[in-house]
């Protein structure tokens, strides 16, 4: 049982557009929802993270949104920049546990 | 943010040989790690949870015998690749958790990785 379904696998954005990566989940004892972007050959880093009693966090050009009745949260990036060319994991958790990894996003955004 | 280290970024050893990979956290006390295992454009795949000053807890299907792991400080852990096999070939991760990191206290701070190689 996949836990964790992230979506689309690839995505390919030009410059100066919206980015939008999607992840479902199962587990509703989940209570801490980040995305991280890792680099070739680098450990992820994290990108930002939202909490259930939130709908939406905004940093930067960065937004992440969370629907909890369809258990679902996703990675908006806005104004797509050739640097924001990675992979992007979702990796739900609960309080203080481990987390469970998507699969991941490679994005590629033309210049 | 917090800082993670792992040493050796790169080894590779000779089939039948030990790897041993250190984490470190440098500027907190981080009483978990997590090991991680990722291959060539996968998601990373837990192997075992470390707790400072117990046992690790392994995930199904990886070999504890195999994959050991210590936590001998609350800065410190090492995961050693016993008798090391192509197959064992991979990108090892390790992760910390800073627990005084306020509301973010599930962030977890990876390490930026060794590449085992294994001929």
């Amino acid at each position: 049982q996949q836990q964790v379904k992230q979506s689309p696998q690839s995505l390919i954005v030009q410059k100066g557009g919206i980015s939008i990566i999607n992840c479902a989940y199962e587990n509703t004892a989940f209570d801490y929802f980040p995305w991280y972007q890792q680099f070739p050959g680098k450990g992820p880093a994290l990108l930002i993270a939202i909490r259930p009693d939130v709908s939406e966090k905004k940093e930067g050009r960065f937004t992440i949104s969370f629907n909890k009745s369809a258990k679902q949260f996703s990675l908006h990036i806005m104004d797509s920049q050739p640097g924001d060319s990675a992979t992007y994991f979702c990796a739900p958790s609960p309080n203080a546990g481990k987390s469970t990894f998507g699969d991941g996003t490679t994005l590629t955004v033309k210049p | 943010g917090a800082v993670v280290s792992q040493h050796p970024s790169r080894v590779i050893c000779k089939s039948g040989t030990s790897v041993k990979i250190e984490c470190r956290s440098l500027d907190f006390q981080a009483t978990t790690m997590f090991w991680y295992r990722q291959f060539p454009k996968q998601s990373l795949m837990l192997m075992a949870t470390s707790n400072e000053g117990s046992k690790a807890t392994y995930e199904q299907g990886v070999e504890k015998d195999k994959f050991l792991i210590n936590h001998a400080s609350l800065t410190l852990s090492t995961l050693t690749v016993t008798s090391a096999h192509p197959e064992d070939s991979s990108f090892y991760i390790c992760s910390a958790c800073n627990p005084l990191a306020g509301e973010n206290y599930n962030e977890q701070f990876f390490g930026p990785g060794t590449r085992l190689t294994v001929l």
